[in-house]
């Protein structure tokens, strides 16, 4: 078990509707990190919070957005939901020292998204 | 800015070895590799940083070669439990890209 937990593990939307998916960084951990993974892809990188700031950013539009809390806690929150965002949302926790991250992931296993 | 993996695919049998490659088009700061288990979340492997740190598992090995951008994973006498899906991550600035992924499965 890497300690970090995500929530929830499944849910079922619909179109148009919107989500919040919960993480809980592992202790100690001042930085975390959301991917997408569809079915048989690798993860991509929605955005990443260091000491509750976005300072990272894949190439997700603007419905995706995110919070990091003081006690380093995470949110993820998609807006206006479609078909293609079905897929398992990971949140990965890590130490960064200043402004690089050397510190390797610790992952949750994931929430999946179905939309329908 | 996604790094690119090869092979795809790999099926070996227990004792045999095997190398996956990953290369990235950026300067990178440092490589990681992960491996997922199919109904798992991503397990670290092994850190590589620029200028020859390394940091990882006792039986894990890997390269990386900060001039080409290059980084390869070796796994030798495969056993039945390494079979997964392995991933690089790339660390440019302070955010982590994956590949594709090589899915390698291990049969008696």
């Amino acid at each position: 078990e890497t300690g970090v937990t995500q929530s929830p593990t499944h849910l079922i939307k619909t179109r148009g509707q919107q989500v919040t998916l919960r993480c809980s960084s592992q202790s100690g951990h001042n930085t975390v990190s959301w991917y997408q993974q569809a079915l048989g892809q690798g993860p991509q990188f929605i955005f990443q919070y260091y000491r509750e700031e976005e300072n990272g950013r894949g190439n997700f539009p603007p419905r995706f957005s995110g919070l990091q809390f003081p006690n380093y806690s995470s949110e993820l929150n998609v807006n206006a939901l479609e078909l293609d965002d079905s897929a398992l949302y990971l949140c990965a926790s890590s130490l960064a020292r200043g402004s690089v991250n050397t510190g390797e992931l610790f992952f949750g296993e994931g929430s999946r998204l179905t939309v329908l | 800015q996604q790094p690119v993996q090869s092979p795809q695919a790999v099926i070996l049998r227990e004792g045999e070895d095997a190398v996956i490659n990953c290369s990235s088009s950026k300067a990178l700061y440092s490589v990681h590799w992960y491996r997922q288990k199919h109904g798992e979340a991503p397990v670290f492997l092994m850190i590589l940083l620029k200028g020859g740190e390394q940091k990882g598992h006792e039986k894990i090995s890997a390269s990386f070669n900060e001039k080409k951008q290059q980084s390869s994973l070796y796994l030798t006498a495969s056993q039945l439990s390494y079979s997964g899906t392995y991933f690089c991550g790339t660390v440019k600035l302070n955010d982590m890209r994956f590949g594709a992924g090589t899915r390698l499965t291990v049969k008696p």
